[in-house]
C-alpha cells in the first residue's frame, strides 16, 4: 500500500485520555475517507474530507470524534476522552477526485488499543 | 440496517480451481461496485469494479458479474492460487457520492495447495 501513509500504525490509550491518528494521503490525491474496522466486521464509513473542508461525517459519532484536512499537513482523525469501544483498526483511504468510479487507495491503518 | 452482505464468511478451494465469492446489496442507489482484497495487518487493495451500465467486467483471472435485478455481484478467480488466500470485501457507492464506500464483512478465501 505504498502512497497512503498512516501513523502511528498502533496506539495504545488509556481510557480518557486523547488520541491522535494521521493520514497523508498518496501525491496528488485531495481527497481522503476515513474508515473504522471492528474484529470480524467491515470497514465502516466514517467521514469524507477534501483540503480544509468536510463533505460528508455521516458516519462519525457525534460526540468524541472530530476530523479536519488542513491546507497544509496530513490529516487527523481525532478522538478525545476514549473508550474501550474505541478499539479498532482505523484505515485511512485517498482518492485524485470525487468521481463515484475511481477507486480509493488504503492506507496499511492504525490500530488503537484502549487500556 | 446492512446494506451490503457478503454471508459466507470464508470460502476454502484447491489450487488451480475456480473461486467464487458472493455480494447482495439493497440500497437501489448503488452505481459502482468494487472489490478489495486485503492481508493481515494491511490495508485493503483495490482489485476490480464494476459499474451497474455493465453486467461483467474481467481482468485477467479476475472477472466480476453483476445482476442489477437480483443486486446481487459475484468475483470469480480462475484459477485459484495459494497467493490469493486473503479477506475480499465487496464495496458499493452510491451515486455521485463517491466518498460513502458501504463494504460487506468480508470472505476470507484459502486457497490450498
Amino acid at each position: 500500500n505504498a502512497g497512503v501513509m498512516q501513523n502511528p500504525r498502533h496506539l495504545v490509550r488509556r481510557r480518557g485520555q486523547e488520541a491522535r491518528l494521521r493520514c497523508s494521503p498518496m501525491k496528488g490525491h485531495s481527497h481522503v475517507y476515513w474508515y473504522r474496522q471492528l474484529p470480524e466486521e467491515g470497514l465502516k464509513f466514517m467521514v469524507y474530507l477534501q483540503k480544509e473542508n468536510i463533505i460528508d461525517e455521516s458516519g462519525m459519532p457525534k460526540e468524541r470524534f472530530s476530523a479536519e484536512f488542513p491546507k497544509e499537513g496530513p490529516s487527523i482523525l481525532r478522538i478525545q476522552q476514549v473508550v474501550r469501544g474505541d478499539s479498532a483498526a482505523y484505515f485511512c483511504a485517498s482518492s485524485p477526485g470525487g468521481s463515484s468510479n475511481q477507486p480509493q487507495h488504503f492506507g496499511d491503518g492504525t490500530r488503537l488499543s484502549i487500556l | 440496517d446492512q446494506q451490503v452482505k457478503q454471508n459466507s464468511p470464508s470460502l476454502s478451494v484447491q489450487e488451480g480451481r475456480i473461486s467464487i465469492l458472493n455480494c447482495d446489496y439493497t440500497n437501489s442507489m448503488f452505481d459502482y461496485f468494487l472489490w478489495y482484497k486485503k492481508y493481515p495487518a494491511e490495508g485493503p487493495t483495490f482489485l476490480i469494479s464494476i459499474s451497474s451500465i455493465k453486467d461483467k467486467n474481467e481482468d485477467g483471472r479476475f472477472t466480476v458479474f453483476l445482476n442489477k435485478s437480483a443486486k446481487h455481484l459475484s468475483l470469480h478467480i480462475v484459477p485459484s492460487q495459494p497467493g490469493d488466500s486473503a479477506v475480499y470485501f465487496c464495496a458499493a457507492t452510491p451515486n455521485g457520492n463517491a466518498g460513502k464506500s458501504t463494504f460487506g464483512d468480508g470472505t476470507t478465501l484459502t486457497v490450498k495447495p
